[in-house]
């Protein structure tokens, strides 16, 4: 299984930054299907989830902002991020993230696509 | 909401153990992970509920998670293991990370 993320790598101010991952060699079902940033010269973060049942959840710091969707017949998930700034320059990874669902539950990103350059300018 | 703490960087000298650690309120009673990522690279998951590693992940990765804080260690450090580190666990139903820590191979 592969995940290759697509879309533009240039946004402008207050516009709407939008990304596709594909999936290839497997199908969307039974994951946590992710989206992470990492801006230049710093740490991940998470941005959000689609489940496969399409159940979602954001991190609170972008929720007001962000949409994650699924599109089971095409196995591409997509992420849109509204009224961007500078701070939202990054390189822009998809993953799979999978749960061990227990006594306590485990969940982990056991597959990661390459990751995209997003510039936000004018 | 929940936070996760690494020391910035760690050093360690060839053939060397390679401690790094991750804190967190009562991060026992959760599962930690750990990824590894090299420069221009995407993060490769290389422990994951606490102590068991992925297949193909070398041996000399180990983990253990107990009271506050979860541990990375890196038995017989190579300078193929130069990279950032990052902790993770799950909390009220979203993805922390780490800040991450620079393990440096002197």
């Amino acid at each position: 299984v592969q995940l290759q993320e697509s879309g533009p790598g240039l946004v402008k101010p207050s516009e709407t930054l939008s990304l596709t991952c594909t999936v290839s060699g497997g199908s969307t079902s039974d994951y946590y299907w992710s989206w992470i940033r990492q801006p230049p010269g710093k740490g991940l973060e998470w941005i959000g989830f689609i489940y496969y049942s399409g159940s979602t959840n954001y991190n609170s710091s972008l929720q007001s902002r962000v949409t994650i969707s699924l599109d089971t017949s095409k196995n591409q998930f997509s992420l849109r991020l509204s009224s961007v700034t500078a701070a939202d320059t990054a390189v822009y990874y998809c993953a799979r993230g999978t749960a061990v669902v227990g006594p306590a539950d485990a969940y982990y990103f056991d597959l990661w696509g390459q990751g995209t350059p997003v510039t936000v300018s004018s | 909401s929940y936070e996760l703490t690494q020391s910035p960087s760690v050093s360690v000298s060839p053939g060397h153990t390679a401690t790094i650690t991750c804190s967190g309120d009562k991060l026992g009673n959760k599962y930690a992970c750990w990824y590894q990522q090299k420069p221009g690279q995407s993060p490769v998951l290389v422990i994951y509920q606490d102590s068991r590693r992925p297949s193909g992940i070398p041996e000399r990765f180990s983990g253990s998670n107990s009271g506050n804080t979860a541990t990375l260690a890196i038995s017989g450090t190579q300078a193929m293991d130069e990279a950032d580190y990052y902790c993770q666990a799950w909390d009220s139903s979203t993805w922390v990370f780490g800040g991450g820590t620079k393990l440096t191979v002197l």
